[in-house]
Protein backbone atom coordinates (compact mmCIF):
# COMPACT_ATOMS: atom_id res chain seq x y z
CA UNK A 1 0.00 0.00 0.00
CA UNK A 2 1.12 3.58 -0.36
CA UNK A 3 3.28 4.70 2.63
CA UNK A 4 3.58 8.36 3.72
CA UNK A 5 4.48 10.85 1.04
CA UNK A 6 5.99 14.12 1.39
CA UNK A 7 6.60 16.66 -1.48
CA UNK A 8 8.72 18.38 -2.70
CA UNK A 9 11.85 15.90 -2.14
CA UNK A 10 13.89 18.73 -2.81
CA UNK A 11 13.88 22.58 -2.30
CA UNK A 12 16.36 25.48 -2.76
CA UNK A 13 15.05 28.49 -1.88
CA UNK A 14 16.72 32.09 -1.03
CA UNK A 15 17.17 33.40 2.48
CA UNK A 16 13.90 35.61 3.48
CA UNK A 17 11.41 33.91 1.11
CA UNK A 18 8.71 31.33 2.41
CA UNK A 19 8.46 27.62 2.07
CA UNK A 20 5.77 25.24 2.56
CA UNK A 21 6.05 21.63 2.40
CA UNK A 22 3.41 18.81 2.16
CA UNK A 23 2.74 15.65 3.78
CA UNK A 24 0.18 12.89 3.13
CA UNK A 25 -0.18 10.54 5.85
CA UNK A 26 -0.68 6.61 5.23
CA UNK A 27 -4.39 6.59 5.11
CA UNK A 28 -6.23 5.84 8.39
CA UNK A 29 -3.45 6.96 10.67
CA UNK A 30 -4.71 9.49 12.62
CA UNK A 31 -1.52 10.70 13.91
CA UNK A 32 1.05 12.84 12.30
CA UNK A 33 4.41 13.96 13.17
CA UNK A 34 7.08 16.80 11.21
CA UNK A 35 10.86 16.19 12.63
CA UNK A 36 13.74 18.03 11.07
CA UNK A 37 17.74 16.29 10.68
CA UNK A 38 20.47 18.33 10.29
CA UNK A 39 23.44 16.31 8.47
CA UNK A 40 24.90 13.93 11.37
CA UNK A 41 22.11 15.07 14.06
CA UNK A 42 19.29 13.16 15.58
CA UNK A 43 15.32 13.83 14.53
CA UNK A 44 14.45 17.27 16.11
CA UNK A 45 10.66 16.95 17.24
CA UNK A 46 8.85 20.10 15.66
CA UNK A 47 5.04 19.36 16.52
CA UNK A 48 2.16 16.21 16.72
CA UNK A 49 -1.37 16.18 15.26
CA UNK A 50 -3.24 13.39 17.01
CA UNK A 51 -7.12 13.21 15.64
CA UNK A 52 -8.89 16.49 16.74
CA UNK A 53 -7.12 17.31 19.55
CA UNK A 54 -5.52 20.15 20.06
CA UNK A 55 -1.34 19.98 17.89
CA UNK A 56 1.43 19.89 20.24
CA UNK A 57 3.57 22.20 18.91
CA UNK A 58 6.02 22.29 21.90
CA UNK A 59 9.06 21.22 19.06
CA UNK A 60 8.56 24.71 16.98
CA UNK A 61 11.63 26.89 16.87
CA UNK A 62 10.40 29.88 16.29
CA UNK A 63 7.30 31.53 15.29
CA UNK A 64 8.35 31.61 11.68
CA UNK A 65 7.11 27.76 11.94
CA UNK A 66 3.87 26.69 11.59
CA UNK A 67 2.16 23.39 10.51
CA UNK A 68 -1.34 22.92 9.48
CA UNK A 69 -3.46 19.22 9.45
CA UNK A 70 -6.94 20.04 7.34
CA UNK A 71 -9.33 17.38 7.35
CA UNK A 72 -7.58 15.24 9.74
CA UNK A 73 -5.23 14.04 6.65
CA UNK A 74 -2.73 15.61 4.87
CA UNK A 75 -0.69 18.26 6.49
CA UNK A 76 1.70 21.38 5.35
CA UNK A 77 4.58 22.67 7.56
CA UNK A 78 5.18 26.27 6.59
CA UNK A 79 8.53 28.71 7.19
CA UNK A 80 8.70 32.36 6.86
CA UNK A 81 11.34 34.35 6.62
CA UNK A 82 13.90 31.33 5.80
CA UNK A 83 17.17 31.75 7.65
CA UNK A 84 20.22 29.38 6.43
CA UNK A 85 19.84 27.25 9.58
CA UNK A 86 16.67 25.94 8.52
CA UNK A 87 18.45 24.22 6.27
CA UNK A 88 17.71 20.29 6.94
CA UNK A 89 16.05 17.71 6.08
CA UNK A 90 12.03 17.81 7.24
CA UNK A 91 10.58 14.19 7.86
CA UNK A 92 7.08 13.24 8.06
CA UNK A 93 6.11 10.30 9.96
CA UNK A 94 1.92 9.31 10.44
CA UNK A 95 0.72 5.93 12.69
CA UNK A 96 -2.17 4.97 13.80
CA UNK A 97 -2.18 7.14 16.93
CA UNK A 98 -2.60 4.71 19.82
CA UNK A 99 0.88 4.20 22.07
CA UNK A 100 1.73 0.77 20.86
CA UNK A 101 2.09 1.84 17.04
CA UNK A 102 5.10 2.77 15.30
CA UNK A 103 5.43 5.46 12.93
CA UNK A 104 6.21 5.23 9.59
CA UNK A 105 8.50 7.76 8.21
CA UNK A 106 7.96 9.85 4.31
CA UNK A 107 11.12 10.32 2.02
CA UNK A 108 11.72 13.78 3.64
CA UNK A 109 11.90 16.86 2.25
CA UNK A 110 15.57 18.31 1.76
CA UNK A 111 15.45 21.86 2.10
CA UNK A 112 18.70 24.27 1.20
CA UNK A 113 18.74 28.01 1.99
CA UNK A 114 21.26 29.92 0.25
CA UNK B 1 17.72 15.03 31.65
CA UNK B 2 16.36 14.15 27.99
CA UNK B 3 13.59 11.72 28.07
CA UNK B 4 15.47 9.08 25.59
CA UNK B 5 18.97 8.45 26.20
CA UNK B 6 21.26 6.54 24.28
CA UNK B 7 25.20 6.00 23.83
CA UNK B 8 26.15 7.98 20.57
CA UNK B 9 29.08 5.40 19.81
CA UNK B 10 30.29 4.60 17.60
CA UNK B 11 30.66 1.22 17.75
CA UNK B 12 33.31 -0.39 15.60
CA UNK B 13 33.01 -3.95 15.32
CA UNK B 14 34.20 -6.86 12.93
CA UNK B 15 31.76 -9.21 10.79
CA UNK B 16 30.36 -12.18 13.26
CA UNK B 17 30.80 -10.06 16.46
CA UNK B 18 28.41 -9.81 18.36
CA UNK B 19 27.13 -5.86 19.75
CA UNK B 20 24.38 -4.29 22.07
CA UNK B 21 23.11 -1.05 22.62
CA UNK B 22 21.37 0.00 25.63
CA UNK B 23 18.69 3.19 25.83
CA UNK B 24 17.24 4.78 29.05
CA UNK B 25 14.21 6.39 29.43
CA UNK B 26 13.22 9.06 32.02
CA UNK B 27 9.21 8.01 32.00
CA UNK B 28 8.22 5.32 34.42
CA UNK B 29 4.56 6.06 32.92
CA UNK B 30 5.96 4.77 29.52
CA UNK B 31 4.50 1.54 27.70
CA UNK B 32 5.50 1.52 24.20
CA UNK B 33 9.27 0.65 23.37
CA UNK B 34 10.36 0.45 19.76
CA UNK B 35 14.04 0.23 17.81
CA UNK B 36 14.41 1.90 14.49
CA UNK B 37 17.32 1.56 12.07
CA UNK B 38 18.20 4.78 9.97
CA UNK B 39 20.71 4.82 7.21
CA UNK B 40 22.93 7.17 5.88
CA UNK B 41 20.94 9.86 4.49
CA UNK B 42 17.78 8.06 4.90
CA UNK B 43 14.76 8.05 6.70
CA UNK B 44 14.47 6.23 9.75
CA UNK B 45 12.60 2.63 9.59
CA UNK B 46 11.30 0.23 12.42
CA UNK B 47 13.40 -2.67 13.44
CA UNK B 48 11.21 -3.71 15.82
CA UNK B 49 8.87 -3.58 18.62
CA UNK B 50 10.04 -4.11 21.81
CA UNK B 51 7.87 -6.43 24.45
CA UNK B 52 8.04 -6.91 28.16
CA UNK B 53 9.14 -10.40 27.84
CA UNK B 54 11.16 -9.50 25.35
CA UNK B 55 11.50 -10.87 22.13
CA UNK B 56 13.84 -12.12 19.12
CA UNK B 57 13.86 -11.68 15.01
CA UNK B 58 16.49 -13.58 13.33
CA UNK B 59 19.88 -11.83 14.41
CA UNK B 60 18.13 -9.08 16.38
CA UNK B 61 16.81 -9.66 20.39
CA UNK B 62 15.20 -6.93 22.05
CA UNK B 63 14.55 -6.59 26.25
CA UNK B 64 12.83 -4.45 28.47
CA UNK B 65 14.21 -3.84 31.86
CA UNK B 66 11.11 -1.69 33.37
CA UNK B 67 12.38 -1.58 36.69
CA UNK B 68 15.37 0.33 35.35
CA UNK B 69 13.97 2.32 32.71
CA UNK B 70 16.43 0.55 30.10
CA UNK B 71 15.53 -1.14 26.86
CA UNK B 72 18.34 -3.28 24.80
CA UNK B 73 18.92 -4.21 21.56
CA UNK B 74 21.65 -7.32 20.16
CA UNK B 75 22.75 -7.79 17.21
CA UNK B 76 24.15 -11.53 16.77
CA UNK B 77 26.93 -12.40 13.36
CA UNK B 78 27.32 -8.65 12.74
CA UNK B 79 27.04 -8.21 9.03
CA UNK B 80 28.24 -5.19 6.96
CA UNK B 81 25.00 -4.24 6.28
CA UNK B 82 24.10 -3.92 9.99
CA UNK B 83 26.10 -0.72 9.80
CA UNK B 84 23.40 2.25 10.55
CA UNK B 85 22.13 4.43 13.34
CA UNK B 86 19.68 2.66 15.62
CA UNK B 87 17.33 4.66 17.07
CA UNK B 88 15.83 4.17 20.61
CA UNK B 89 12.14 4.87 20.62
CA UNK B 90 9.72 5.48 23.66
CA UNK B 91 6.39 6.47 24.19
CA UNK B 92 5.80 9.33 26.29
CA UNK B 93 3.89 8.05 29.21
CA UNK B 94 -0.63 8.41 29.04
CA UNK B 95 0.50 9.94 25.61
CA UNK B 96 1.02 8.52 22.06
CA UNK B 97 3.36 10.77 21.45
CA UNK B 98 6.71 8.59 20.53
CA UNK B 99 10.09 10.16 21.78
CA UNK B 100 13.28 9.08 19.55
CA UNK B 101 16.46 9.17 21.06
CA UNK B 102 19.60 10.22 19.25
CA UNK B 103 20.77 7.17 18.17
CA UNK B 104 23.98 4.84 18.57
CA UNK B 105 26.07 4.59 15.43
CA UNK B 106 27.34 1.13 14.32
CA UNK B 107 29.85 0.33 11.64
CA UNK B 108 30.46 -3.57 10.54
CA UNK B 109 34.09 -3.78 9.47
CA UNK B 110 35.36 -6.70 7.11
Amino acid sequence: GAGVSQSPSNKVTEKGKDVELRCDPISGHTALYWYRQSLGQGLEFLIYFQGNSAPDKSGLPSDRFSAERTGGSVSTLTIQRTQQEDSAVYLCASSFGTSNQPQHFGDGTRLSIL
Amino acid sequence: RKEVEQDPGPFNVPEGATVAFNCTYSNSASQSFFWYRQDCRKEPKLLMSVYSSGNEDGRFTAQLNRASQYISLLIRDSKLSDSATYLCVVNSGGYNKLIFGAGTRLAVHP
